[in-house]
């Protein structure tokens, strides 16, 4: 199994422009999770989802944020507009549905707005 | 979301050493406490877990240990290691909620000197 995979690794934009990272999760998990890394926050919940249905999105920070699951391989986060606040490591991680088999993450997309 | 804090935010420790990293939590209905471990340029990975029907669970050098009363946990890892330098988080959540989404602490940042 290749695990969780996330693109692009590394995203560089201008502050204004729409970013979209991808996410697609290991297959069978039932579970993906939207999380934010930053000196200052440590790891912040933005969203998740239970079979592709939006759980609890009140982590998202603005109307800016926005997160879709069309199918259960597949996730997407947007930020439009970005902001250079926006900069940081967003990580996307699938489960199987009960947290003691734990949070399988991806390698994370390294976001900086400028 | 409900808060988990985690301290130091930062620790050094001699190889060979003891390390501690401390949490605690506000919901008393939180009953899984993970410890994730992550590396530089790499997604967290799962390293110990405790429920809180044990006071303590130890795992080769990795030992949490549990105070449901004063609602605190903790990671110590013995015979610390440079292998171990890496960003600790420790975490909650409700066990037998599928899909719950794990609330993560700050993060430790181990540094173990040779």
């Amino acid at each position: 199994d290749a695990g969780v995979i996330q693109s692009p690794r590394h995203e560089v934009t201008e502050m204004g422009q729409e970013v979209t990272l991808r996410c697609k999760p290991i297959s069978g998990h039932n579970s993906l999770f939207w999380y934010r890394q930053t000196m200052m926050r440590g790891l912040e919940l933005l969203i998740y989802f239970n079979n592709n249905v939006p759980i609890d999105d009140s982590g998202m920070p603005e109307d800016r944020f926005s997160a879709k699951m069309p199918n259960a391989s597949f996730s997407t986060l947007k930020i439009q507009p970005s902001e250079p606040r926006d900069s940081a490591v967003y990580f996307c991680a699938s489960s199987s549905g009960t947290v003691v088999f734990g949070y399988t993450f991806g390698s994370g997309t390294r976001l900086t707005v400028v | 979301q409900q808060q988990v804090k985690q301290s130091p935010q930062s620790l050094i420790v001699q190889k060979g050493g003891i390390s501690i990293i401390n949490c605690a939590y506000e919901n008393t209905a939180f009953d899984y406490f993970p410890w994730y471990q992550q590396f530089p340029g790499k997604g967290p990975a799962l390293l110990i877990a405790i429920r809180p029907d044990v006071s303590e669970k130890k795992e080769g050098r990795f030992t949490i240990s549990f105070n449901k009363s004063a609602k605190q946990f903790s990671l110590h890892i013995m015979d610390s290691q440079p292998g171990d330098s890496a960003t600790y988080f420790c975490a909650a959540s409700l066990l037998n909620q599928a899909g719950t989404a794990l609330i993560f602490g700050k993060g430790t940042t181990l540094s173990v000197s040779s």
